[in-house]
């Protein structure tokens, strides 16, 4: 089965440059898709289709996917950006199937 | 606005039956997918199954495939994700979503709509 691998924790200091990486086989012929978690809340979706944003997230959440690793990158890390990051693949070939990360711990020293 | 409101926590015990909700409302319930993803607690997320309630015939993950019950009503707006034996392993939060994807394939590539989860806790 298709696996993604995410990095356990990444530590940043505010206001510095956060960036979580997501590697799978070929998974730039895929869709990345990132989700935040935090702690009793529902995943929110920060950027979809490799690097697209949602409205609403802020402009310092941007992604990119470069082979195989697709990178959520945090610019301007705040506090409030402290939280678990999931990575998630998509491919229309294998549909329907939807594959996450294992999750990265983002902790704002 | 766009809502998903999942059913409350429940406590069962391994062996019995449970069936939990997802009501959508604020969009066309029939013309999107409901899906259903597990987290375990300190783990990641797990794609469980999906359906799309305009023609009530779900998908499942092979994980997950002939232990789980994904249905909908659309005549209720409702989802549901239903077992017929509850073992310790489902302890777990479980969240429905949905999507607004546009790209034009029948399946959506991520979900931007979650429900607020629902605890299920499997202890005898």
């Amino acid at each position: 089965s298709y696996e993604l691998t995410q990095p356990p924790s990444v530590s940043v200091s505010p206001g510095q440059t956060a960036s979580i990486s997501c590697s799978g086989d070929k998974l730039g012929h895929k869709y990345a898709s990132w989700y935040q978690l935090k702690p009793g809340q529902s995943p929110i979706l920060v950027i979809y289709q490799d690097n697209r944003r949602p409205s609403g997230i802020p402009e310092r959440f941007s992604g990119s996917t470069s082979g195989n690793t697709a990178t959520l990158t945090i610019s301007g890390t705040q506090a409030i950006d402290e939280a678990d990051y999931f990575c998630q693949a998509w491919d229309s070939s294998t549909a329907p199937d939807w594959v996450f990360g294992g999750g990265t711990k983002l902790t704002v020293l | 606005e766009v809502r998903l409101a999942q059913s409350g926590a429940q406590v069962k015990k391994p062996g019995e039956s449970l069936k939990i909700s997802c009501e959508g409302s604020g969009y066309s319930f029939t013309s999107h997918c409901i899906a259903w993803v597990r987290q375990i607690p300190g783990k990641g997320l797990q794609w469980m199954g999906i359906v799309y309630p305009g023609d009530s015939n779900p998908r499942y993950s092979p994980s997950f495939q002939g232990h789980v019950t994904i249905s909908a009503d659309r005549s209720i707006s409702t989802a549901y994700l239903q077992w017929l034996s509850l073992e310790a392993s489902d302890t777990a939060i479980y969240y429905c979503a949905t999507s607004n994807d546009t790209s034009g394939y029948y399946y959506p590539s991520y979900f931007d709509y979650w429900g607020q989860g629902t605890l299920v806790t499997v202890s005898s």
